[in-house]
């Protein structure tokens, strides 16, 4: 079975640009979080999806957002690159069928801001 | 002050040695309690997960929670350097707005 793949592994931007970051959860599962993990900071929740619809957010400036398709991916778009944004975009799944304490993480995107 | 709280090491163990890794927290909302492992340059891992107070024991592993205390451990008995990692501690309540927290990590070094 497949874990849940990110994309880019890395991406380099400057300030002011627009960053997408994409996930693929796990076949079968419906929800999908979104994570910054800067250094020092742990991580932060950012945004939960599920069955399309946006369930929550975490206190991020509205310039942080996303979407999640029909296939269940997702995508995390920040707007207005500042470089505090510069740090590892970690996404995860959960199924309905397994507890929603169990987050399944994919390795991240390395967003650089320059 | 922050809602959780873990000291980020890095804390070094000889191999064989019994690890104890701790977090606390301020919110007595919190009701499950898990740890991930986070090896580097890879997403964090499900290592266990807790609800309310009391032990969990899986393997080598043992997750203890005292929610009189607001204060979580996980011990790793007979290390090993593969155990070599971060470790983040995390925590949710039951109900209600989403809010899952996350402690910032401690890297622990078992030395061969």
């Amino acid at each position: 079975e497949a874990g849940v793949t990110q994309s880019p592994t890395h991406l380099i931007k400057t300030r002011g640009q627009q960053a997408t970051l994409r996930c693929s959860p796990i076949s079968g599962h419906t929800s999908v979080y979104w994570y910054q993990q800067a250094l020092g900071l742990g991580l932060q929740f950012l945004l939960w999806y599920d069955e399309g619809e946006e369930r929550n957010r975490g206190n991020f400036p509205p310039r942080f957002s996303g979407r999640q398709f029909p296939n269940y991916s997702s995508e995390l778009n920040v707007n207005a690159l500042e470089l505090e944004d510069s740090a590892l975009y970690l996404c995860a799944s959960s199924s309905i069928w397994t507890s929603d304490n169990e987050q399944f993480f994919g390795p991240g995107t390395r967003l650089t801001v320059l | 002050q922050k809602e959780v709280e873990q000291d980020p090491g890095p804390l070094s163990v000889p191999e064989g040695a019994i690890v104890s890794l701790n977090c606390t927290y301020s919110n007595s909302a919190f009701q499950y309690f898990m740890w991930y492992r986070q090896y580097s340059r890879k997403g964090p891992e499900l290592l266990m997960y807790t609800y309310s107070s009391g032990n969990k024991e899986d393997g080598r592993f043992t997750a203890q929670v005292d929610k009189s205390s607001k204060y979580i451990s996980l011990f790793i008995r007979d290390s090993q350097p593969s155990d070599s990692a971060t470790y983040l501690c995390a925590m949710r309540q039951t109900s209600g707005t989403y809010k899952y927290i996350f402690g910032t990590g401690t890297r622990l070094k078992v030395l061969a």
